[in-house]
C-alpha cells in the first residue's frame, strides 16, 4: 500500500513569507508526528496528533509554527513569517496507534532565503 | 531531558566486514528503542524496534541489542554490502512521555566495494 507522502518535496521561500507543508499519512493510521531535521542532526520532535487533536505540541519552537489535522487524516504544518533558521527538512510520520512503529515520509526540504 | 548519542559519527569499511554501531541514552526509563536507516534525500526507514523488556531483535543480517540498565544499544550488521551505505539513526521512546522519539545524530556508514 501507499506510504506516507509529503508535499511539496522542496520549497524555497523568502524571509518573512508564509509556508504550508502537507502530510498524507498511511490510511487508517491514527497517530501523526511532525519532526524537523537540520543538516547532520537527527530529527527533532515538533508535534504529535492523535486523531484530530494535537496531543503534544511541546516541540514547536515558537508561535510562528502551527499544525492542523482537521479530519484526522491529512495534516498541514504552517509557518508564519519564516526566518532563515527555519531552513531544514520537515519530516512527517504516522503510526497505527500510539507507541507503535512510526513510518516516515520523504520529507519537505525548506529553504528560507 | 533524554540525550541520545551515537558513535562513531561516520564509519567507512570494506565490503564483507561485520560492524557494530553504537547508541547510548541518558535516561534508562525507556518504553522502546528503534533503529532507522536514512538514505540521502530520503525519509527514515524502520529497521528494528526493541521493546524495553527485550534484549535483542534480529532481521536478516541485522541484529540490535538493548541494555537498558547501562543505557546502550548496538546495531550489528553482518557481511556488510555497498547497499548498506546510509545513515543509521537510533531513537528512544520514554516511559514518561509516549509522544516523542528522541533521536541521535546518526552514524554515516560507507561500505566500499
Amino acid at each position: 500500500g501507499a506510504g506516507v507522502s509529503q508535499t511539496p518535496s522542496n520549497k524555497v521561500t523568502e524571509k518573512g513569507k508564509y509556508v504550508e507543508l502537507r502530510c498524507d499519512p498511511i490510511s487508517g493510521h491514527t497517530a501523526l508526528y511532525w519532526y524537523r531535521q537540520s543538516l547532520g542532526q537527527g530529527p527533532e520532535f515538533l508535534i504529535y496528533f492523535q486523531g484530530t487533536g494535537a496531543a503534544d505540541d511541546s516541540g514547536l519552537p515558537n508561535d510562528r509554527f502551527f499544525a492542523v489535522r482537521p479530519e484526522g487524516s491529512v495534516s498541514t504544518l504552517k509557518i508564519q513569517r519564516t526566518e532563515r533558521g527555519d531552513s531544514a527538512v520537515y519530516l512527517c510520520a504516522s503510526s497505527p496507534g500510539h507507541q507503535e512503529t512510526q513510518y516516515f515520509g520523504p520529507g519537505t526540504r525548506l529553504l528560507v532565503l | 531531558k533524554q540525550e541520545v548519542t551515537q558513535i562513531p559519527a561516520a564509519l567507512s569499511v570494506p565490503e564483507g566486514e561485520n560492524l557494530v554501531l553504537n547508541c547510548s541514552f541518558t535516561d534508562s526509563a525507556i518504553y522502546n528503542l528503534q533503529w532507522f536507516r536514512q538514505d540521502p534525500g530520503k525519509g527514515l526507514t524502520s529497521l528494528l524496534l526493541i521493546q524495553s523488556s527485550q534484549r535483542e531483535q534480529t532481521s536478516g543480517r541485522l541484529n540490535a541489542s538493548l541494555d537498558k540498565s547501562s543505557g546502550r544499544s548496538t546495531l550489528y550488521i553482518a557481511a556488510s554490502q555497498p547497499g548498506d551505505s546510509a545513515t543509521y539513526l537510533c531513537a528512544v521512546l520514554g516511559v514518561y512521555n509516549f509522544n516523542k522519539f528522541y533521536f541521535g545524530s546518526g552514524t554515516k556508514l560507507n561500505v566500499k566495494p
